[in-house]
Formats: C-alpha cells, sequence, structure tokens
C-alpha cells in the first residue's frame, strides 16, 4: 500500500461546481497535512493546511481531515477554469523531518 | 505565505559542465531545506534533505557527489550539478521548511530548468 494515494484523474467539473479531491494515507501517526496546488510547468504551491479532525475553510477552499478513516480531502467550490491543475496531498509520515506526496490529482473545469 | 527565491530559473549548459542553483528563503530562517528534482508528467522525487551548518542526508539512488549540496546558511542553500548529462535534464526544485503556529510548514521555490545538450 502506498503511503498516500491519491487518484490521478483527471476529474473534470463545470464552472461553478464543486470539486471533491480525496487522499487516503496509511501511517495512523501522522499529525499534519498539506495541499498544494501546481501548475503545467511550474512549482507547487502551498494552499492549505490542516491538523486537526474536521473542516478548515479558506476562501473557496475547504479542507477535511478525518484520521480515524485516514483520508483528508479539499473541496474547492466556484470551480474556475484557473483552478485547473494538479493538487497534490502531502503529509508528515512517522517521525520523518520530510514530506511524503501523493502523486496529485489532476483538475480540469471546463467552461 | 512565506516566500522562497531560485537561482537560476533556467539554465542550458554544455554536456560536462557544472551548474550551480541557489535557493533563498527570503523571509524567514529555513530550518530545513530539501531539493526536489521532477520530469514531466511525473511526480516530485525528493532528492536530499540539508540542514544549515551540517552535511545533506540524501535519498536512495541520488548519488552525493554528482549532486553537491551545500547549506551554508538559515537563508541559502545550493544545489551543484556536478558533470551534467543529457538525463539529468529536469526541473529542479528546492523547498525550505520552518516552523509556522507551531508546525512545520513547506513553501517551495520557482523551481530551475535545467537542459544539459
Amino acid at each position: 500500500q502506498k503511503e498516500v494515494e491519491q487518484n490521478s484523474g483527471p476529474l473534470s467539473v463545470p464552472e461553478g461546481a464543486i470539486a471533491s479531491l480525496n487522499c487516503t494515507y496509511s501511517d495512523r501517526g501522522s499529525q499534519s497535512f498539506f495541499w498544494y496546488r501546481q501548475y503545467s510547468g511550474k512549482s507547487p504551491e502551498l494552499i492549505m493546511s490542516i491538523y486537526s479532525n474536521g473542516d478548515k475553510e479558506d476562501g473557496r477552499f475547504t479542507a477535511q481531515l478525518n484520521k480515524a478513516s485516514q483520508y483528508v480531502s479539499l473541496l474547492i467550490r466556484d470551480s474556475q477554469p484557473s483552478d485547473s491543475a494538479t493538487y497534490l496531498c502531502a503529509l508528515y509520515t512517522g517521525t520523518a523531518s520530510k514530506l511524503t506526496f501523493g502523486t496529485g490529482t489532476r483538475l480540469q473545469v471546463t467552461l | 505565505g512565506a516566500v522562497v527565491s531560485q537561482h537560476p530559473s533556467r539554465v542550458i549548459c554544455k554536456s560536462g559542465t557544472s551548474v550551480k542553483i541557489e535557493c533563498r528563503s527570503l523571509d524567514f530562517q529555513a530550518t530545513t531545506m530539501f531539493w526536489y528534482r521532477q520530469f514531466p508528467k511525473q511526480s516530485l522525487m525528493l532528492m536530499a534533505t540539508s540542514n544549515e551548518g551540517s552535511k545533506a542526508t540524501y535519498e536512495q539512488g541520488v548519488e552525493k557527489d554528482k549532486f553537491l549540496i551545500n547549506h551554508a546558511s538559515l537563508t541559502l542553500s545550493t544545489l551543484t550539478v556536478t558533470s551534467a548529462h543529457p538525463e539529468d535534464s529536469s526541473f529542479y526544485i528546492c523547498s525550505a521548511s520552518s516552523h509556522f503556529e507551531g508546525y512545520n510548514e513547506q513553501f517551495f521555490g520557482p523551481g530551475t530548468r535545467l537542459t544539459v545538450l
């Protein structure tokens, strides 16, 4: 089992809809979770971090964490074409100081 | 969020030459810096982790004599690709980590696209 799993997509949603991106992880001890957005040819950009169970909202983005079920998700409300990118789920595993990344989900927001 | 810069953004060099890439944290002191490589349409691959003043820790399969990392200060790390060959052509990205509100967060530089002819 991979440490961090994401559906590679592409996930296609119409403009204005809610995009739901999911990530599961294997290390129950993980405490810190991150969502990065990466546009083609660019480096990743941190858009959300979440550390406690529940929801965390920032503008159109909501991160959801469920440690018991070992998943973290990212909701994008009112999706825009500019949201089209690859979204990377990342977390710290064990006592490692380095992030473990999922392979990313490619999101396409269509007009 | 915190700002990390990289220089140069793009470099083209001849096979056999060495290339140095700089990574700077501009508005915070980075406890740890990381170097990644990404080939087209592939995932990020961590190459090494470096802490200021100590030797870098390289990931399995990454040649430490080929990819020299120096972390001279809390705001600067450099990656030197020695005797570069066409197969080293890739997108090299650094990131810097620091404590924010009690947690470690990692911020990426804009990346350096290396092309070896």
